[in-house]
C-alpha cells in the first residue's frame, strides 16, 4: 500500500523567502505525482504534476522534482508571498491501478 | 470552462439522520471520484466511476455509504445512517480519463452532531 508523508506540517515564513515542502512515498512504482493548494474551506486545485519520466516541472516562481528511485519530491515556492499561504497536498498515482494517494499536507503561512 | 460543481456546500446532520451530496463533473470527463477528508488529513478515495460503472470502492462503507452516476454525468453520494465520524469534507473530482490530471470541486462539509 503506498504510504505518502509530507514534512513538515506546518510553516511559518516572512515574506521574500523561498519555501522548500517535502514529499516522500514508499512505492517507486508511480505513474505520476501532483502537487495541490487547498485554501481553507476549498476544494484541491493542481499545481504541477510530473510524469514518472520527468525529473522536475516548473510554473512561474514553482518548481517541483521528482527522484522516483528514492521516493521524494519536493516543492519549491520562490520568493513567497502572503498569497501563497495555504495548505500543499502531494498525491502519488500508482502505475499499476491509478490510484491516488495523498500526503496529510504542509499548512504554509507566510508573514507580511 | 466550468469546473466541477458539488452541492450543498455545508450540511449539519444529527447522528443517525441521511445525508445526500451531488456533484457536476466538467464537461466531457469519463471519470469521476468521490473522496473524504478529515480535519487535519488529505483526500481518502472512497468511490471512482468509469462513465457509469464502479471502478473502485474498496475503502468505501458500504453498510451506510452509497453512490450512483446513472447517466454516466452527475453524480450522488449518500450516507444512511450518519455517524460522528463522518464529519469531514467530502470532495469530487473529474478527470478526462484514468490517469489524467484530476479537478476538483469546491468540497461539502458535512458535521454531524
Amino acid at each position: 500500500k503506498q504510504e505518502v508523508t509530507q514534512i513538515p506540517a506546518a510553516l511559518s515564513v516572512p515574506e521574500g523567502e523561498n519555501l522548500v515542502l517535502n514529499c516522500s512515498f514508499t512505492d517507486s512504482a508511480i505513474y505520476n505525482l501532483q502537487w495541490f493548494r487547498q485554501d481553507p474551506g476549498k476544494g484541491l486545485t493542481s499545481l504541477l504534476l510530473i510524469q514518472s519520466s520527468q525529473r522536475e516541472q516548473t510554473s512561474g516562481r514553482l518548481n517541483a522534482s521528482l527522484d522516483k528511485s528514492s521516493g521524494r519530491s519536493t516543492l519549491y515556492i520562490a520568493a513567497s508571498q502572503p498569497g501563497d499561504s495555504a495548505t500543499y497536498l502531494c498525491a502519488v498515482r500508482n502505475s499499476n491501478d491509478y490510484k491516488l494517494s495523498f500526503g496529510a499536507g504542509t499548512t504554509v503561512t507566510v508573514r507580511a | 470552462e466550468a469546473g466541477v460543481a458539488q452541492s450543498p456546500r455545508y450540511k449539519i446532520i444529527e447522528k443517525r439522520q441521511s445525508v445526500a451530496f451531488w456533484c457536476n463533473p466538467i464537461s466531457g470527463h469519463a471519470t469521476l471520484y468521490w473522496y473524504q477528508q478529515i480535519l487535519g488529513q488529505g483526500p481518502k478515495l472512497l468511490i471512482q466511476f468509469q462513465n457509469n460503472g464502479v471502478v473502485d470502492d474498496s475503502q468505501l462503507p458500504k453498510d451506510r455509504f452509497s453512490a450512483e452516476r446513472l447517466k454516466g454525468v452527475d453524480s450522488t453520494l449518500k450516507i444512511q445512517p450518519a455517524k460522528l465520524e463522518d464529519s469531514a469534507v467530502y470532495l469530487c473530482a473529474s478527470s478526462l480519463d484514468q490517469g489524467d490530471t484530476q479537478y476538483f470541486g469546491p468540497g461539502t462539509r458535512l458535521t454531524v452532531l
